[in-house]
């Protein structure tokens, strides 16, 4: 059975690095971890996706463990704009198709 | 380029009406996935379509369903509405091939179902 776990909720200061785990079980085993960040009232913005091991960007980073259980989102210095919730999307893998499955999402408030 | 668009932006409905919900992907993008989002359940996914055939499936009931043309549009159709329907509904696209799920979302369309 698919399932996808994040915390509810963070807070941070601003300028602090956040890491924002996301705990998965048997995900489909080509499929990328992909993590989207969402602002009210708009559709959700593509952030990093990663297979294995280390990805970085100019916004984020994504480590992602040998056994791929699990994939943490990294924002380095985050900024008061970077308040928004984070949602981590897992393809799983049943019935001759995939699953897209979001995460419950992780809402992150930085305070000033 | 221009982003995904979704129309209506908003819509009220009927109990037992029916709706069609209508997505125009990137230019280029032959993969389109729908979402409903709602407070309680979140982002779940309904369908995706890839080159005008559905290539996976969400656990939504056969009320749900939805087609995609030659030139990638897609339309997502909602027979017999209940009050659980009332949701955010989000279209995304992507180039299509492959394990990769960078998706463009739209802005979504509000439904309301009265």
């Amino acid at each position: 059975l698919a399932k996808t776990t994040q915390p509810i909720s963070m807070d941070s200061y601003e300028g602090q690095e956040v890491n924002i785990t996301c705990s998965h079980n048997n995900i489909a085993t080509n499929d990328y971890i992909t993590w989207y960040q969402q602002f009210p009232s708009q559709g959700p913005r593509f952030i990093i996706q990663g297979y294995k091991t280390k990805v970085t960007n100019e916004v984020a980073s994504l480590f992602i463990p040998a056994d791929r259980k699990s994939s943490t989102l990294s924002l380095p210095r985050v900024s008061l704009s970077d308040t928004a919730v984070y949602y981590c999307l897992l393809a799983y893998s049943g019935a001759g198709s995939y699953q897209l499955t979001f995460g419950k999402g992780t809402k992150l408030s930085v305070i000033p | 380029k221009a982003g995904v668009t979704q129309t209506p932006r908003y819509l009220i409905k009927t109990r037992g009406q029916q709706v069609t919900l209508s997505c125009s992907p990137i230019s280029g993008h032959r993969s389109v996935s729908w979402y409903q989002q709602t407070p309680g359940q979140g982002l779940q996914f309904l369908f995706e379509y890839f080159s005008e055939t559905q290539r996976n499936k969400g656990n939504f009931p056969g009320r749900f369903s939805g087609r995609q043309f030659s030139n990638s549009r897609s339309e997502m159709n909602v027979s017999t509405l209940e009050l659980g329907d009332s949701a955010l509904y989000l279209c995304a696209s992507s180039p299509g091939g492959g394990s990769s799920y960078e998706q463009y979302f739209g802005p979504g369309t509000r439904l309301t179902v009265t």
